[in-house]
Parts: structure tokens; sequence; C-alpha cells
């Protein structure tokens, strides 16, 4: 079965650090891959997604992301957090073009201290 | 402005009844979803329908029902088959024939759902 792990639930981290947080995918095939972020009580907006060619994708608000086949990882990196950073993370994955069920991940919160 | 609209954002019901939720878009989009959220478990799918007066069940979907009789409009009703409804949920939307993310998907509000 397929399946999304983000391995870490809380993740603190003072302002101006540099902040990754993990995402490994258990698929046959590479799959189309997205990071999501949700502040507490809200929606969730996309921060960006890899489809295919290169690894490292460029997202929203200074989020990056790099896709390592060999690892069946997607990383989510920001060199310099900022407080307004502080949220609930999610990756997510879709099978394919035809694959209308995004599977996501249990999610990591993030909290940054001053 | 463009966007979804979930109505209500809070909402409490008696155990053993069914409640709506209301999901509404003006993006013009074919494709709406349902999702649950609940506590390290992150989203899962109930239901989704790509075009009106058709759509098909998630991962989760017993205890839930929906319709899809305007292109505008996606109403999750939890019903009392549901044994635990208390819960996040959150409607989505996306372009037509497009899983939501290829394009950038929409996510509403989201309606908590307590049940007492």
């Amino acid at each position: 079965a397929q399946s999304v792990t983000q391995p870490d639930i809380h993740i603190t981290v003072s302002e101006g650090a540099s902040l990754e947080l993990r995402c490994n995918y258990s698929y046959g095939a590479t799959p189309y891959l997205f990071w999501y972020v949700q502040s507490p009580g809200q929606g969730l907006q996309l921060l960006l997604k890899y489809f295919s060619g290169d690894t490292l994708v460029q997202g929203i608000k200074g989020f990056e992301a790099e896709f390592k086949r060999s690892q069946s990882s997607f990383n989510l990196r920001k060199p310099s957090v900022h407080w307004s950073d502080a949220a609930e993370y999610f990756c997510a994955v879709a099978l394919g073009s035809n694959d209308y069920k995004l599977s996501f991940g249990a999610g990591t919160t993030v909290t940054v201290r001053a | 402005d463009g966007g979804i609209t979930q109505s209500p954002k809070y909402l409490f019901r008696k155990e053993g009844q069914n409640v709506t939720l209301s999901c509404e878009q003006n993006l013009n989009h074919d494709a709406m979803y349902w999702y649950r959220q609940d506590p390290g478990q992150g989203l899962r799918l109930i239901y989704y329908s790509q075009i009106v007066n058709d759509f098909q069940k998630g991962d989760i979907a017993e205890g839930y029902s929906v319709s899809r009789e305007k292109k505008e409009s996606f109403p999750l009703t939890v019903t009392s088959a549901q044994k635990n409804p208390t819960a996040f949920y959150l409607c989505a939307s996306s372009i037509a024939g497009r899983p939501p993310g290829l394009n950038e998907a929409f996510f509403g509000q989201g309606t908590r759902l307590t049940v007492v």
C-alpha cells in the first residue's frame, strides 16, 4: 500500500536558523510530490510541487525541496526561518496525473522561538 | 474574489443527528473534494467529485454522503452511522482533469465539527 511518512511530529527552531522537514514515500514509481502548509484553524496552502525534471524545487515563502529518488525522500528546507513560519506542514503524494487521491503524511508542527 | 467558502466554521451536534457541512466555490473548478483531519493523522479523503452529478468514494467514506447538483456546491452530510464524527473537515477544489496540487489546489478554511 502506498504511504507517506513524516518522521518528525514536532520541530522547534530558533528564528533565523535553518529548517529541514523530512518526508519519505513508499511507491514503486516516482509519484507527484507536494508540500502544504497549514496555519492554526485554517485551510492548506501549496508551498511547492515536484513532477519531473530538476530535483531541486523552489516554492513560495523562501522554501525549497529536494527530491532524492535513491532515498525515496522529498525534504523541505528553508535557510532562515521567520516567526511567521510557525505552522503545520504536510507532505503529500499523488501516483500520477489521473490520481485524484492525494495521500498526506501525518504532518510536522513547527514552533519558532525568538 | 474567487475562493472556497466553508460554513459554518464551528458546528456542534448531538450524537445520532445527521449534519450537513457546506462547501461553495466560485473558481469555476470542476473537481471538488472533502477531507477529514484528525490530530496526528494528516488529511484523509472522504469523497471527491470530478463533474456535476458524479462523485466517488475516498478512503474513509463510510458514514458520510455527498451530492453534486451544482458545479459550485459540494455539501457533505455526516450521518449518524459515522462512529467518530468529531473532526476538522476541509473542502478543496481543482481544475478539471487534474488532482489537487497538479495545478494549485484551493482549500477552504475548514469546519470544526464537535458531536456531544
